[in-house]
């Protein structure tokens, strides 16, 4: 079983704030790295996936970076919003035999934003 | 707009009892997955299929077993329901790499009583 270690666990900003968080994971048989945004009451929403070194990913306000070397990657949110409060999971997919495809997620950051 | 549809968002069942938790996907894809989810844990993997009659254990598959005998359905069971089994459970498919996103159903809130 991989360790994947996301952190902070939660986190509490106002609305306006920028916020990141990070995800940690075994550099070693790396093959990509996703980033899940989970809202309450909603089905995990896929944010990014990454698979190259220094790879940067934008969607709207949010954006992620990926150093494969040394196994973290970072997700920012510039101006939250009260529509960002969510979980947000990482998850590193390894390479290689019938495991191909299968992730292994954090335990998440819990995101609120207050108005 | 793709869909993965869990039959029940909410399920109450007796300890011992047999429980299936069905899944079904529009899109054709090849890998399906079982994962719960508990507080404090994240998503954990309980059993995934990369075909049609194929599986493979996930990280916690003990008291529970799937079934795929057709391509866009993917079944758990809980052989003999047991209270540390209540959880919420979610259904997952993507297409056969580990550089594509998984598309998730709503899940299914299972209490064993």
């Amino acid at each position: 079983i991989l360790n994947v270690e996301q952190s902070p666990q939660s986190l509490h900003v106002q609305e306006g704030d920028s916020t990141n968080f990070t995800c940690s994971f075994p550099s070693s048989n790396f093959y990509a790295l996703h980033w899940y945004r989970w809202e309450t009451a909603k089905s995990p929403e896929a944010l990014f996936v990454m698979t190259l070194n220094g790879d940067e990913k934008k969607k709207g306000r949010i954006s992620a970076t990926l150093n494969t070397k040394e196994g973290y990657s970072y997700l920012y949110i510039k101006g939250s919003q009260p529509e960002d409060s969510a979980t947000y999971l990482c998850a590193p997919a390894n390479a290689g035999g019938t495991s191909y495809g299968k992730l292994t997620f954090g335990q998440g950051t819990i995101l609120t934003v207050h108005p | 707009d793709v869909k993965v549809t869990q039959s029940s968002r909410y399920l109450v069942k007796r300890t011992g009892e047999k429980v299936f938790l069905e899944c079904v996907q529009d899109m054709d894809h090849e890998n399906m997955f079982w994962y719960r989810q508990d507080p404090g844990l994240g998503l954990r993997l309980i059993y995934f299929s990369y075909d049609v009659k194929m599986k493979e254990k996930g990280d916690i598959p003990e008291g529970y077993s799937v079934s795929r005998e057709k391509k866009e359905r993917f079944s758990l069971i809980l052989e003999s329901a047991s209270t540390n089994q209540t959880s919420m459970y979610l259904c997952a498919s993507s297409l056969p790499s580990g550089n594509q996103p998984q598309h998730f159903g709503d899940g299914t809130r299972l209490s064993i009583l």
